[in-house]
């Protein structure tokens, strides 16, 4: 069983369209996260829930709305796409927010979008 | 703001030899650090914890060492193999982690 996984792997839209990537963790982990893997590989956080409310939010375009229908689940929505869109998204989950922890973050296998 | 760097950016080693990845960082006020793997195409892969309490954590041939003080982590791996060809990450934890921009390792058989 893959403990956090991410559908679809692949995903290929035209600009402007609204697409949504899925996440899902079994592993009882209670936060959640999104980070974006740009062309030269730079890592950054995007947004991060914690039993299903949101704890953070990074400097990104409101065009990206993070869903967490349950603290397994946190889904990302992003409207009006654009080319600069094209990166790898990765989702990951922890067991709790990780301040003053030791937990490890598990990482799903990304979703390599790419806007033409 | 935290900042982190990782040098070398690139490496390639024969296989066999022992090597030392090294990670900086400029808020030393963190939680852990922890060092991942990431395979081509594929997520990343935990490999090391350093609470920040503690000086080094070991897991088979990987060994992170932590000075929260000076701001720098080091991963020792010895006896490099083929299959440690990989992307590795370094990224000290304070909510939330801020990843380096890896080394892009390579063992030549």
């Amino acid at each position: 069983d893959t403990a956090v996984s991410q559908t679809p792997k692949y995903l290929v839209t035209q600009m402007g369209n609204d697409k949504s990537i899925k996440c899902e963790q079994n592993l009882g982990h209670d936060t959640m996260y999104w980070y974006k893997q740009d062309s030269k590989k730079f890592l950054k956080i995007m947004f991060s829930y914690n039993n299903k409310e949101l704890i953070i939010n990074e400097t990104v375009p409101n065009r990206f709305s993070p869903k967490s229908p349950d603290k397994a689940h946190l889904n990302l929505h992003i409207n009006s796409l654009e080319l600069g869109d094209s990166a790898v998204y990765f989702c990951a989950s922890s067991q709790s927010t990780g301040q003053g922890s030791n937990e490890k973050l598990f990482f799903g296998s990304g979703t390599q979008l790419s806007v033409l | 703001k935290q900042e982190v760097t990782q040098i070398p950016a690139a490496l390639s080693v024969p296989e066999g030899e022992n090597l030392v990845l090294n990670c900086s960082f400029t808020d030393s006020a963190i939680y852990n650090l922890q060092w991942f793997r990431q395979d081509p195409g594929k997520g990343l892969t935990s490999l090391l914890l350093i609470q920040s309490s503690q000086r080094e954590q070991t897991s088979g041939r990987l060994n992170a060492s932590l000075d929260k003080s000076s701001g720098r982590s080091t991963l020792y791996i010895a006896a490099s193999q083929p299959g440690d060809s990989a992307t590795y990450l370094c990224a000290p934890h304070r909510t939330p982690l801020v990843f380096g921009k890896g080394t892009r390792l390579s063992v030549t058989a």
